[in-house]
């Protein structure tokens, strides 16, 4: 079985650009979860999508969106980057949006210069 | 402030050490989770809690709703069980069931 696919694994950008990161879940997963990671803040919570529809929101500005499709699979979008936007986006799935473990991709490393 | 706390922050074992890593937190929760981060690697999950205790191999996870407290205890301590070890809750809904993490334990085991 396939576990939690994210790409690109890397991504370098701009300030004022804009990103879309890709999350492919566990088959059978329906919900995906989004997070930040940096060596500051450590990880934080950005959204939680299930069946195609956004549960849980963390305390990002709007510049950070998402979406889930029909298929489960999920995109995360950032809109004109800022410096600090650089950190490791990580992705995780899980079956239901009930409590339960998380399966968590390798993460997307995104660089904004 | 932070929701969850962690200690230690470092911690440093020689092979086959009992560990204990601490995590307190300030909101009302769902759930806990355990999870573990080898440098240069992914997130693992080692458990979900959302009462009493559990068990997996030489870990050990248990939590204290009342106290607003869980630990996790590594028996027999192993040098592939370096790593960091991040604490996780899931608020409730008056926090918008947000999740909160703590700043992670990083553990060095010695052979």
């Amino acid at each position: 079985k396939a576990g939690v696919t994210q790409t690109p694994r890397y991504l370098i950008k701009t300030r004022g650009q804009q990103v879309t990161l890709s999350c492919s879940p566990i088959s059978g997963h329906r919900s995906v979860s989004w997070y930040q990671q940096t060596p500051g803040q450590g990880l934080q919570f950005l959204f939680e999508y299930f069946s195609e529809t956004q549960r849980n929101k963390g305390n990002f500005p709007g510049r950070f969106s998402g979406r889930q499709f029909s298929n489960s699979r999920s995109e995360m979008n950032v809109s004109t980057l800022e410096l600090g936007d650089s950190a490791l986006y990580l992705c995780a799935s899980s079956f239901t949006d009930r409590n339960e473990k998380l399966f968590f991709g390798s993460g997307t490393q995104l660089s904004v210069l | 402030k932070n929701e969850v706390e962690q200690s230690p922050q470092n911690l440093t074992a020689q092979e086959g050490e009992f560990i204990t890593i601490n995590c307190s937190y300030s909101v009302g929760i769902s759930a806990l989770h355990w999870l573990q981060q080898h440098p240069g690697g992914g997130i693992v999950s080692l458990f979900m809690l959302s009462s009493g205790k559990k068990k997996h191999g030489r870990l050990i996870a248990t939590i204290n709703i009342q106290e607003k407290h869980s630990s996790l205890h590594i028996t027999a301590s192993h040098p592939r069980d370096s790593a960091v070890y991040i604490c996780a809750v899931k608020g409730e809904r008056d926090t918008g069931n947000q999740f909160y993490f703590g700043t992670g334990t990083s553990l060095t085991v010695i052979p």
